[in-house]
């Protein structure tokens, strides 16, 4: 199954962008790629999702490369509620969303 | 109602117990799935039903045993567990693929201890 691979830890300041970004090279054709974040002592929560076109939503935007071998989540001005374990996740065919070890986001008041 | 809703939200028991966990939604979802959680860890994918049959088994041990007597229920039974069972484990639900809203409603999990 294709994996995802995103860094450790990422800071930002407050209201300013942040682009977290993952890799994942083995990403087959019908793979969707989704985006979850989860605050302490909470279950994950969908940000955004996409296939190969770029998307927005009210929370952030994905920004997926023409190969799909990578993708960022921008959030376009970070807040404090906005610290949390991002997750990048693909899923396949067979209803199986595999999460990736996670970027935890510190944001700088 | 967008809640995917676990019972018990802690559960303390001892390697020789049995216990369940239970997992209920009501957005008519037909997809659903157990993930288990260590801490500072990403979840683990367990178990996946898909129309109230197991679909997905990803090589987990017996003394984990799903169940999904119904569309809106989902439940976990524990026996025998190892002290390194401890975790939080997550239930989960979905649409089908390429539907809108195709995306994964979490409950808040149950922080499971295991003396």
């Amino acid at each position: 199954d294709a994996k995802t691979t995103q860094p450790n830890s990422m800071e930002s300041n407050e209201e300013e962008p942040v682009h977290l970004p993952c890799n994942h090279s083995t990403i087959s054709g019908t793979d969707y790629i989704h985006w979850y974040r989860q605050l302490p002592s909470q279950g994950p929560e969908y940000v955004i999702h996409g296939l190969t076109s770029n998307v927005n939503n009210r929370m952030a935007s994905l920004a997926i490369a023409e190969d799909r071998k990578s993708s960022t989540l921008i959030l376009h001005r970070a807040t404090l509620r906005d610290a949390a374990v991002y997750y990048c996740i693909l899923r396949n065919t067979g209803n199986q969303f595999y999460f990736g070890t996670g970027t935890s986001l510190t944001v700088i008041p | 109602d967008t809640e995917v809703t676990q019972t018990p939200k802690h559960l303390v028991m001892g390697m020789t117990n049995k216990k369940s966990l239970k997992c209920e939604q009501h957005m008519g979802h037909r997809a659903m799935y157990w993930y288990k959680q260590k801490a500072k860890k990403p979840p683990e994918l367990m178990f996946v039903y898909s129309y109230e049959k197991l679909s997905i088994n990803e090589s987990v041990p017996s003394r984990f045993s799903p169940e999904c007597p119904n569309s809106s229920l989902l439940n976990l039974h524990l026996h025998a567990l190892q002290p390194e069972d401890s975790a939080l484990y997550l239930c989960a639900s979905s649409r089908p693929r390429g539907t809108a809203n195709e995306k994964l409603f979490f409950g808040s999990g149950t922080q499971l201890s295991v003396l």
